[in-house]
């Protein structure tokens, strides 16, 4: 069964970083791209990042182009965004998703790890 | 303002039919594959339809996906109480470079 678990999340001043991490359990990780999708507190689904498989091709929104930065370590089976410059508006609860097709659709998503960026 | 759109809320009785528009362009929609989630508040989003109208496994066939143009649709029949959720269409742009989700549509069971 595909068990994935994202942690991580916390309270940074405005400024500040935070590293998310996703563990992954139940299929070949190195056979998923990855992303993570967020969630501002009462609004809808926002994309963030995504990485192939290899790790060799990262995706950004605009929003966090040059700021964030994603990761795996598919020895770990583990997917990591770094998260730097974090601003008010990076408050959300984030999720990582597994992409199992080529046509950029998500069936297993982690339980959520909230982060709040506040002073 | 989201690149998808969708209708904030719809409501409809338990046994219904409800259909739930997603409309874009030919940048998004109109040239990619289309996949709906269905969200309870406080829990992850779910998959319903994935490449515009297929269910994964578990999935009831009351929920059923369909794309036409710059446009898809979820359709929802035989409306449960449990249906009750926040409903997404995502899809990739190619203009943005990014997968974009719609707004959602927050589906009231009467």
């Amino acid at each position: 069964e595909v068990h994935l678990v994202d942690s991580g999340g916390g309270l940074v001043q405005p400024g500040g970083s935070l590293r998310l991490s996703c563990a992954a359990t139940g299929f070949t990780f190195s056979s998923s791209a990855m992303s993570w999708v967020r969630q501002a507190p009462g609004k809808g689904l926002e994309w963030v990042s995504g990485i192939s498989g290899s790790g060799g091709s990262t995706y950004y929104a605009d929003s966090v182009k040059g700021r964030f930065t994603i990761s795996r370590d598919n020895s770990q089976n583990t997917m990591y965004l770094q998260m730097n410059s974090l601003r008010g508006d990076d408050t959300a609860v984030y999720y990582c998703a597994r992409e199992p097709g080529s046509s950029w659709w998500f069936d297993s998503w982690g339980q959520g790890t909230l982060v709040t960026v506040s002073s | 303002q989201s690149v998808l759109t969708q209708p904030p809320s719809m409501s409809a009785a338990p046994g219904q039919r409800v259909r739930i528009s997603c409309s874009g362009r030919s940048s998004n929609i109109g040239n990619y594959y289309v996949s709906w989630y269905q969200q309870i508040p406080g829990t992850p989003p779910k998959l319903l339809i994935f490449d515009n109208n297929k269910r994964p496994s578990g999935i009831p066939d009351r929920f059923s996906g369909s794309r036409s143009g710059t446009s898809a649709a979820l359709v929802i029949t035989g409306l449960q109480t449990g249906d009750e959720a926040d409903y997404y269409c995502a899809t990739w742009d190619s203009s943005l470079n990014l997968v974009v989700f719609g707004g959602g549509t927050k589906l009231t069971v009467l």
